[in-house]
């Protein structure tokens, strides 16, 4: 079975510091990526997905991300935060054979000091 | 457009009862609803896929018999934890895809339930 991880379970940053958030996934075949967000007391966003063409995605609110299909993987970025960044961050994947079931990370809390 | 809710956002039961969880797509029909449970600073767990008039597909150590998941039209999915008890305390949430071929999924807010 194919999993997704998340390698940071808790960044602390400043405003306006860079933000990267790394997700690895195991499966060899082909697949569809996401980022969600979740504020605080909110439900799941979607923030950017890449489903196939360029490998960078920018999504909503500054974020872009890059699939790496030889490291398996599909980091978020963002140039320079703001305090309205806090929140957690969830990396997703999808087998394309698969139908459109989601496995999720674990899940990485960013906490953006103002 | 792509609108989820779910109801109630909040529930508190006894143990031993069922507490039913109503998933709504309101400007979309939703060929395929999900159910996931999230534990406290934990990721989501797919527990259950839904198409809308057919059987749910229940994830590996999901209990079809305490996880009922009904799916009877395409704007609502429902499911009814049965005969609760405390380790089912949890956040459910649950998403809707516009079909089969359809791969982002719109999640609903959550429903926080609470057995005592």
């Amino acid at each position: 079975a194919q999993s997704v991880s998340q390698h940071n379970h808790h960044v602390i940053l400043s405003e306006a510091a860079s933000l990267e958030l790394g997700c690895n996934y195991s499966y060899g075949g082909t697949v569809n990526l996401f980022w969600y967000v979740q504020y605080p007391g909110q439900h799941l966003q979607l923030l950017l997905k890449y489903f196939s063409g360029d490998p960078l995605v920018k999504g909503i609110k500054g974020f872009e991300a890059e699939f790496i299909k030889s490291k398996f993987s599909f980091n978020l970025r963002k140039p320079s935060v703001q305090w309205s960044d806090t929140a957690e961050y969830f990396c997703a994947v999808q087998i394309k054979a698969a139908g459109n079931k989601l496995t999720f990370g674990g899940g990485t809390r960013v906490l953006v000091k103002p | 457009g792509a609108v989820v809710s779910q109801h109630p956002s909040r529930v508190i039961c006894k143990s031993g009862t069922s507490v039913k969880i109503e998933c709504r797509s309101l400007d979309f029909q939703a060929t395929t609803m999900f159910w996931y449970r999230q534990f406290p600073k934990q990721s989501l767990m797919l527990m259950a896929t839904s198409n809308e008039g057919s059987k749910a597909t229940y994830e590996q150590g999901v209990e079809k018999d305490k996880f009922l998941i009904n799916h009877a039209s395409l704007t609502l999915s429902t499911l009814t934890v049965t005969s609760a008890h405390p380790e089912d305390s949890s956040f459910y949430i649950c998403s809707a895809s516009r079909g089969t071929k359809s791969y982002e999924q719109y999640f609903g807010p959550g429903t926080r339930l609470t057995v005592t």
